[in-house]
């Protein structure tokens, strides 16, 4: 089964955007990550936060975390075309001594 | 290439045929996983082993797969008697850690993708 929850679904903006997606989880955590997939492909790691952290930066990417609220959000500043793709949120367990498991995703097109 | 790799890349197969797929993680992780993706979802786990050791296994792996890192290197995933429903995509990833955690990033292949007819 699958422990996050992406919010929304599938997001389409336009390019110079920022796109924001949402994830939800249930039990305690380690760590969160986020992924990004293109069609047909396999993923791509994009960045960490651990579960004392609150937010974290990496180029015109910004996640948050709320542990007390169990989710975490990804901002993607100034969206190209080539931010198309889907973006998955990955849990492990509290003592991180359980595999990945991910959310279903958010799809996001950005037009040009 | 020092990445993960998958073999094949894509696999047409007839219900009831065996089929297998090879994943040559990155050459110093210890720890490969395989995951399953159907269209629309968020890849789901299915093993995982820390150097030969097959030490998780999903209830979604029934007796009619079969995983091995024989060397602790490469590893296969076979599925026997294919069904319809097996159709996805079968995902690699490698990492490094510790035993028994599951810390860090992982590094996915591209993936391996079943039809069955």
């Amino acid at each position: 089964s699958q422990q996050g929850e992406e919010d929304p679904q599938a997001l389409s903006i336009q390019e110079g955007e920022n796109a924001t997606m949402n994830c939800s989880y249930k039990t305690s955590i380690n760590n969160l990550q986020w992924y990004r997939q293109n069609s047909g492909r396999g993923l791509v790691h994009l960045i960490l936060i651990r579960s004392n952290e609150r937010e974290k930066h990496s180029g015109r990417l910004r996640v948050t975390l709320d542990t007390s609220k169990k989710s975490s959000s990804l901002l993607i500043t100034a969206s190209r075309a080539a931010d198309t793709a889907s973006y998955f949120c990955a849990t492990d367990g509290n003592s991180g001594n359980t595999p990945l498991v991910f959310g279903k995703g958010t799809r996001l097109s950005v037009i040009a | 290439d020092t990445g993960v790799s998958q073999n094949p890349r894509h696999k047409i197969t007839k219900r009831g045929q065996n089929v297998t797929f090879r994943c040559d993680p990155i050459s110093e992780h210890n720890r490969l996983y395989w995951y399953r993706q159907t269209l629309g979802q968020g890849p789901e786990f299915l093993t995982y082993f820390q150097n030969e050791a097959q030490l998780e296994k999903s209830r979604l792996l029934s007796d009619r797969f079969s995983a091995e890192r024989p060397k602790g290197s490469f590893s296969t995933l076979e599925i026997q008697r294919t069904e319809q429903g097996d159709s996805a995509m079968y995902l690699c990833a490698s990492s490094l850690g510790r035993i028994g955690t599951h810390t860090g990033e992982l590094f996915f292949g591209e993936g391996s993708r079943l039809t069955v007819l």
